[in-house]
């Protein structure tokens, strides 16, 4: 089977920098992807590792360590409308359906 | 103008009842999902399909059965309604790879009374 671990909830100033945190198990792993969800409306996707390191996407970027099953998520130059539940997900290797955490709910102040 | 499409958004039915919520895709992509969600649990897999008439089981699906007798057609059947799926249900759909990314649907938030 498979599970991930985030932390539910973290808290940030506009303008700082936050990093959420994911630990996973899994039988078998394709990759490690990032969602980002506003108040319960359709998640999107942000990124996608598939090898160790670190992605960047303008603001955001994605870091995974297979070999400490580990991964993060890294929100740069906060901004308030980057407050949003985000999630990280395990694709396994067979037919590549992902299994999702439960999300870290992140809230900006100004 | 948008690639995927679920109907209807809101529902009330009652328990005991069969309800069919329908994910229409314009993409053309081989896998759609059905995920439902719940507060403290997350997005869960309920069922999935690799093409027409190929599906397979999440790790929710008891009580719930799909169809896709058209590449742009996902049906999510449950068969007798029980209050414990009240929940929001998300479609999604994906190319080849999970690098791509999944694109979701806004959701049908169906309540059970």
């Amino acid at each position: 089977g498979q599970s991930l671990e985030q932390p539910s909830e973290v808290t940030a100033v506009e303008g700082a920098i936050v990093q959420i945190n994911c630990t996973y198990q899994t039988s078998g792993f394709y990759g490690l992807s990032w969602y980002q969800q506003h108040d319960g409306g359709a998640p999107t996707f942000l990124s996608y590792n598939a090898l160790d390191g670190l992605e960047e996407t303008g603001r955001f970027s994605s870091f995974l360590s297979r070999s400490d099953s580990y991964g993060y998520l890294l929100l740069q130059e906060l901004q308030m409308k980057d407050s949003a539940s985000y999630f990280c997900a395990v694709a396994d290797n067979q037919g590549g359906k992902l299994i999702f955490g439960q999300g870290t709910e992140l809230s900006v102040k100004p | 103008d948008a690639g995927i499409t679920q109907s209807p958004r809101h529902k009330v039915t009652e328990t005991g009842t069969p309800v069919t919520l329908r994910c229409h895709q314009t993409e053309n992509h081989r896998y759609m999902y059905w995920y439902r969600q719940d507060p403290g649990h997350g997005l869960r897999l309920i069922h999935y399909s690799y093409g027409v008439k190929d599906t397979d089981k999440g790790e929710v699906s008891d009580g719930y059965s799909v169809s896709r007798s058209k590449t742009e057609d996902f049906l999510l059947t449950l068969e007798s309604a029980t209050s414990s799926q009240t929940s929001v249900y998300f479609c999604a759909i994906s190319e080849d790879s999970v690098n791509y990314g999944y694109t979701f649907g806004s959701g049908t938030r169906l309540t059970v009374v």
